[in-house]
């Protein structure tokens, strides 16, 4: 079956324009999960979903970042005013049930911030 | 969560079994260990979980040290695409879940 598919894939941005990135989860998966992952070291936890509502965003690096998930299925992870210091990977993950911690990756989207 | 320490690499030659080790010694009664690898760019995939049994499947083998600090993740006949980084993560298995750290994880180079 489908596995999570993330869009865009690549994402250039100017310095202070907004930007948002996709995740479709597994189908019928009700957790959701945003990292984000620097060159060359693990991902870092942002944020995550059970259905609609986000359990923990005590990863979000500060108000400029901001995520939904309005119908429990696909989210958006929105990054305002980005900075050249937001350019990273950005990962989605999924699992079928909450507090079962085997999460499927979707394939990223690689943010640059010019 | 319960901090886990791994090496930074590891070699192995191809059709040897990889051991890779992973320390977590303050782990608690509820938590289980937990293998993902990544292998270059793509997602981290998931390997195999333990709580406190030793585990085994398709991909891999789980071994947990009886005192549950630390673990060991075999790969019985590794293979060039088995090159990856692997991470340990320790974590419990409940509603509030959701928070992973995934630390800098072991690379694994197998060499033909």
């Amino acid at each position: 079956g489908a596995g999570v598919s993330q869009s865009p894939r690549y994402k250039v941005t100017k310095r202070g324009q907004d930007v948002a990135l996709r995740c479709d989860p597994i189908s019928g998966h009700v957790s959701l999960y945003w990292y984000r992952q620097a060159l060359g070291q693990g991902p870092e936890f942002l944020t995550y979903f059970n259905y609609e509502a986000q359990q923990d965003k005590s990863g979000l690096p500060n108000d400029r970042f901001s995520a939904e998930r309005p119908e429990g299925s696909i989210s958006t992870l929105t990054i305002q005013r980005t900075e050249q210091r937001d350019s990273a990977m950005y990962r989605c993950a999924s699992s079928l049930v909450f507090g079962i911690h085997e999460q499927y990756f979707g394939p990223g989207t690689r943010l640059t911030v010019t | 969560d319960a901090k886990t320490t791994q090496p930074t690499s590891m070699d192995c030659a191809e059709g040897r079994a990889a051991n890779l080790p992973c320390n977590h010694s303050t782990i608690s009664g509820n938590e289980y260990v937990y293998w993902y690898r990544q292998i270059h760019s793509q997602g981290p995939q998931y390997i195999i979980h333990g709580l406190k049994n030793n585990e085994t499947n398709e991909m891999a083998s789980l071994i947990i040290t009886e005192d549950r600090k630390s673990s060991t993740l075999i790969l019985p006949h590794a293979t060039l695409r088995d090159t990856a980084v692997y991470y340990c993560i320790v974590r419990v298995r409940d509603t509030n879940a959701g928070k992973s750290t995934f630390g800098d994880g072991t690379t694994l180079t197998v060499k033909p």
